[in-house]
């Protein structure tokens, strides 16, 4: 499984663009890069994901350099309501040989984002 | 409209009683999932569910153990509960893809549980 590195917690304040990297040295060919956010007493929630380059949705850009051994979520404009966990994950592949394949999403310790006034 | 449906919310149970939490998804996923996010919040993969095929994290107990009436539910049920099982546990649920993208996974509102 590919392991993936986060700072702890960070602030910011309102408005400010914030920028959260992850390590993940040994990630495979196959990998993509996944975020999830989790606010207090909720289950994660997907955020964005990407394989090369960068990717933008509504929520946040990704941007993940040539050599994919990080990655930088980035999230414009914060505010109060974006004080949650962010989670960084990195594919981990078919578990079996079926063919099929079954995916387990594995979580780090992600990093506890807090939106000061 | 709720897409992963846990119950209950909260349970509070004695140590070394027999417990279930059900879960319901509504997207037509093949593939459900239980977590458990502990303490210190460290969110763990426990359990994975598609096709008829259980994928078991070696490191969960035998005292628990989940079952699928059908494709819409996986139920997590849990033996002799101990001190250490008290914590947050989720559902989640994904479509299988047989391709190099990973695939979004939706989660429950979680089920908190307390053992005394």
């Amino acid at each position: 499984l590919a392991k993936t590195t986060q700072p702890i917690s960070m602030d910011s304040y309102e408005g400010q663009e914030v920028n959260i990297t992850c390590s993940h040295n040994n990630i495979a060919t196959n990998d993509y890069i996944t975020w999830y956010q989790q606010f207090p007493s909720q289950g994660p929630r997907f955020i964005i994901q990407g394989y090369k380059t960068k990717v933008t949705n509504e929520v946040a850009s990704l941007f993940i350099p040539a050599d994919r051994k990080s990655s930088t979520l980035s999230l414009p404009r914060v505010s109060l309501s974006d004080t949650a966990v962010y989670y960084c994950l990195v594919g981990d592949g078919p578990l079996f040989d079926s063919g099929a394949g079954s995916y387990q999403l594995t979580f780090g310790k992600g990093t506890k984002l807090s939106v000061i006034p | 409209d709720t897409a992963v449906s846990q119950t209950p919310k909260y349970l509070v149970t004695q140590m070394g009683n027999d417990k279930s939490i059900k879960c319901e998804q509504n997207l037509g996923h093949d593939t459900m999932y239980w977590y458990k996010q502990d303490s210190k919040k460290f969110l763990k993969i426990m359990f994975s569910y598609n096709n008829k095929e259980l994928i078991i994290n070696e490191t969960v107990p035998n005292r628990f153990s989940p079952k699928s009436p059908d494709k819409a539910h996986l139920n997590l049920h849990i033996n002799s509960l101990e001190l250490g099982d008290s914590a947050v546990y989720f559902c989640a649920s994904s479509q299988r893809r047989v391709t190099l993208e990973r695939t979004e996974a939706f989660f429950g509102q979680g089920t908190r549980l307390t053992v005394v």
